[in-house]
């Protein structure tokens, strides 16, 4: 089954401290991983894919095959990356999406 | 460019009664998806149109159902709410599947509260 876990709810940190967001995905095939962000009060958005390997923001992922992960990380939080973000897969059919829960990140002064 | 709008942005709807939710956008996209997002869990897709003229289940259609009206606008349908709908609604567009332009750009969002 097609499957996209992110095992933290919220994630505190402070300004100036490296931020790791875990998104482990399921899937027999070859998936294309995304990370979506929602900042307050604006629509969902996309953050980055994989296949770009670009850095948006400060941030990046790398897709893992072995551990079926596609970690987004960045090394220096900011206050304004407090935002919800969800990763998700495509995979076996058309364009279609499979999100997961989200992650809450707080990034405080 | 208005992007994805999405009419209205909230609602409230008696057990039983029915309602449409409106999608447009301007983007010239062929494809077009409807999701749900409730408390705890990611969007989960209800229907999408690859391109006018068609409609495909996604994930949860059961007790939805859709009509891709032209090529700009998507409405999905709730012919008899129930609680179980209460949740988010989310519009998206994009191009083609593999097209190069297919990521989903997304509407505002639809709160939907069944009584």
């Amino acid at each position: 089954a097609q499957r996209v876990t992110q095992p933290e709810k919220l994630l505190s940190v402070f300004k100036g401290a490296p931020v790791e967001l875990k998104c482990n995905y399921s899937y027999s095939g070859s998936p294309e991983l995304f990370w979506y962000v929602q900042y307050s009060r604006q629509r969902l958005q996309l953050l980055l894919r994989h296949i770009s390997r670009e850095s948006i923001k400060g941030f990046t992922a790398d897709l893992n095959k072995g551990e079926t992960s596609f970690h987004l990380k960045k090394p220096f939080a900011q206050e304004e990356d407090s935002a919800m973000y969800y990763c998700a897969l495509r995979g076996g059919g058309y364009n279609k999406l499979i999100f997961g829960a989200g992650t809450r990140l707080a990034v405080h002064p | 460019n208005a992007g994805v709008t999405q009419t209205p942005k909230f609602q409230v709807l008696k057990t039983g009664q029915s309602m449409t939710l409106q999608c447009a956008q301007d983007m010239n996209h062929n494809s077009m998806y409807w999701y749900r997002q409730d408390p705890g869990m990611g969007l989960r897709l209800i229907y999408y149109s690859a391109s006018e003229g068609t409609t495909d289940k996604g994930e949860v259609p059961n007790g939805y159902n859709v009509s891709r009206l032209n090529k700009r606008e998507f409405s999905l349908r709730l012919e008899s709410a129930a609680p179980s709908q209460t949740s988010v609604y989310f519009c998206a567009s994009s191009g083609p599947s593999g097209s190069g332009v297919d990521t989903q750009y997304f509407g505002p969002g639809t709160r939907l509260t069944v009584l």
